[in-house]
């Protein structure tokens, strides 16, 4: 089983909600991702968390703050978001970040987000 | 910091065609090589991978990609495309942030194939 679960699929949020986004996995993978993907561009990296530890921020501005409660759980909370934050959120998850076959990411389908 | 480029946006094909797709990324050092494919309204789905050893690797569906040290590439190949390949394909590469952090994937732009019946 490579599933990761994220909900909801999709989100529509105004401006100054808060909201949450869930992602969840039972691989016993220990290391999990965030990525942004805007229309018909690549996916890009947001956070990765090894070992329940943020180990890469990738300069995303403070209205994102990711959580890991557990090494099955990944959250993203989302407040004061703009207009240009819609996109497609993505999860994934890997055994861990030490590279090769450990490092495949299984990706989830994704939150679709609309900020109004 | 590593790149990768995808050098066709968009391609179309009839069915029956073969298919390559190039990819070149830009990385001094040790990487780990992919492509993704992702189908429409789907999750990434992992097509292929390299590490190490045979540069020639088969992965799911018919898809196979050949690693060239010397040209930084990787491209991705098909004998014959189905309608059912239609999708948008991404080369991808793993590499260490000197920074610190681990290993970092890195997406190309990605190419929207479609398969003409």
């Amino acid at each position: 089983d490579t599933e990761v679960t994220q909900t909801p699929k999709h989100l529509v949020m105004g401006m100054t909600n808060k909201k949450s986004l869930k992602c969840e996995q039972h691989m016993g993978h220990r290391a999990m991702y965030w990525y942004k993907q805007k229309a018909k561009k690549p996916p890009e990296l947001m956070f990765v968390y090894s070992y329940e530890k943020l180990s890469i921020n990738e300069s995303v501005p403070s209205r994102f703050s990711p959580e890991c409660p557990n090494s099955s759980l990944l959250n993203l909370h989302l407040h004061a978001l703009q207009p240009e934050d819609s996109a497609l959120y993505l999860c994934a998850s890997s055994q861990d970040t030490s590279g090769g076959a450990k490092n495949i990411q299984y990706f989830g389908a994704g939150t679709r987000l609309s900020v109004l | 910091a590593q790149s990768v480029s995808q050098h066709n946006h968009h391609v179309i094909l009839s069915e029956a065609a073969s298919l390559e797709l190039g990819c070149n990324y830009s990385y001094g050092g040790t990487v780990n090589l992919f492509w993704y494919v992702q189908y429409p309204g789907q999750h990434l789905q992992l097509l292929l991978k390299y590490f190490s050893g045979d540069p020639l690797v088969k992965g799911i569906k018919g898809f196979e990609a050949e690693f060239i040290k010397s040209k930084f590439s990787f491209n991705l190949r098909k004998p014959s495309v189905q309608w059912s390949d239609t999708a948008e394909y991404f080369c991808a590469v793993n590499a260490w942030i000197l920074t610190g952090g681990g290993n970092k994937l890195t997406f190309g732009t990605g190419t929207q194939l479609k398969v003409e019946l």
